[in-house]
Parts: C-alpha cells; sequence; structure tokens
C-alpha cells in the first residue's frame, strides 16, 4: 500500500512565523501534491512538483514555497504566516502518466495561526 | 477556470434510504475520479470514469459518467451508516491537476 505520512497532524503558530509541513511517500512516486481544504471550497491546489528540483504553482501559491530536494520529499513552508492560512493541509503523491492516475493523501496538516 | 459543482452540499438521511450526489461542470474532462474523505483522513479514490456514459458498481455505489463528459453522479442504494463520510468528485484537466468539487457531507443516521 502507498503510505503518504504527514509530520504533524496538528500545529499551532503563531503570525509571522515561518512555518514548515513536511511530507514522505514511500512508493517512489513522481508527482506531488499540496492542496488546502476549508469548508465549502473543497481541496485547492497549492503547489506541485512533478520531479525532483521541479515545482509548479497551483491555483492559490500565494504565501507559500516549496522545496523538493529528493523524490520522496515535498515539503510547504509559509514564510510569514498569516490567520487567513489557518487550514487543514494535504499532501498527496501519485504516478507520471496520462492523468488518470490516483492521488494518494496523507492524513492531513490541521494548522492554526495566532 | 473550470469549475466543479458539486450537489448538495450536505445530505442527512436515515439507514436504508437511497441517495444520490451530483457533479456538474460547463467544461469537458478527459475523465472524472470520486474520492470519499473521512474524518481525520485523507481522500481515498473510490472510482475512475473515463468513457463518456460510462456505469462503475461499487457494490451499493454506482457512478455514471455523462454522455458529454461534463457531469458525474454517484448512486447510493440503501445506504448504511458506514457510508457516512464527505465524497468528493475530481475531474482531471491535464496530466498532473484535479479540479476539485466542494464535496458533500454525507450523513447516515442508524
Amino acid at each position: 500500500d502507498v503510505k503518504v505520512t504527514q509530520s504533524s497532524r496538528y500545529l499551532v503558530k503563531r503570525t509571522g512565523e515561518k512555518v514548515f509541513l513536511e511530507c514522505v511517500q514511500d512508493m517512489d512516486h513522481e508527482n506531488m501534491f499540496w492542496y488546502r481544504q476549508d469548508p465549502g471550497l473543497g481541496l485547492r491546489l497549492i503547489y506541485f512538483s512533478y520531479d525532483v528540483k521541479m515545482k509548479e504553482k497551483g491555483d492559490i501559491p500565494e504565501g507559500y514555497s516549496v522545496s523538493r530536494e529528493k523524490k520522496e520529499r515535498f515539503s510547504l513552508i509559509l514564510e510569514s504566516a498569516s490567520t487567513n492560512q489557518t487550514s487543514m493541509y494535504l499532501c498527496a503523491s501519485s504516478t507520471a502518466g496520462q492523468g488518470n492516475q490516483p492521488q494518494h493523501f496523507g492524513d492531513g496538516t490541521r494548522l492554526s495561526i495566532l | 477556470t473550470q469549475l466543479l459543482e458539486q450537489s448538495p452540499q450536505f445530505l442527512s438521511i436515515q439507514e436504508g434510504e437511497n441517495l444520490t450526489v451530483y457533479c456538474n461542470s460547463s467544461s469537458v474532462f478527459s475523465s472524472l475520479q470520486w474520492y470519499r474523505q473521512e474524518p481525520g483522513e485523507g481522500p481515498v479514490l473510490l472510482v475512475t470514469v473515463v468513457t463518456g456514459g460510462e456505469v462503475k458498481k461499487l457494490k451499493r455505489l454506482t457512478f455514471q459518467f455523462g454522455d458529454a463528459r461534463k457531469d458525474s453522479s454517484l448512486h447510493i442504494t440503501a445506504a448504511q451508516p458506514g457510508d457516512t463520510g464527505l465524497y468528493l468528485c475530481a475531474g482531471v484537466r491535464s496530466n498532473y491537476q484535479l479540479i476539485w468539487g466542494a464535496g458533500t457531507k454525507l450523513i447516515i443516521k442508524p
């Protein structure tokens, strides 16, 4: 079974802090994704990566950056956390291909910015 | 921007009833995926529909892709409490990215 592990289930940080969310997958997947999930808005893509050191902006990249130095690890960075970044953050991975590949998700990190 | 409208947003019904969740768009998708998410967990893929008009069954769940590949439905027969969860549809728009519906929160009362 594919396992996607997010480093923290719950995280509380203060406004202005630099926040790191880590994600590791164990199935050698090429693609990795970071989403945020808010009630009534579904999943919104922040960034994705299709290879090591490669990244592309999703729909809401402002205030975030990412790092993919190794194939199995994809990090999301909040450069200067703000209260409107309080949310559930989900990491996912998938194989490369024609787009039908399922995305495999971690259990999420519930981040609160005070 | 492609949008995927999912309805209803919330549904609470008694065990044994039937229900249908809809996913609609003005855009054509190459395929569409349905996921279920339980509290405290990430979404898990239920099914992918690829061909216009395709119908797939997963026990009491029936998934249909519209003929024009712009819409999809999920029908649950004789719902059970174990069906409770958040159901999400996602349209495939490129090799990497999905467009997500807002989700249907389903509660099945015993």
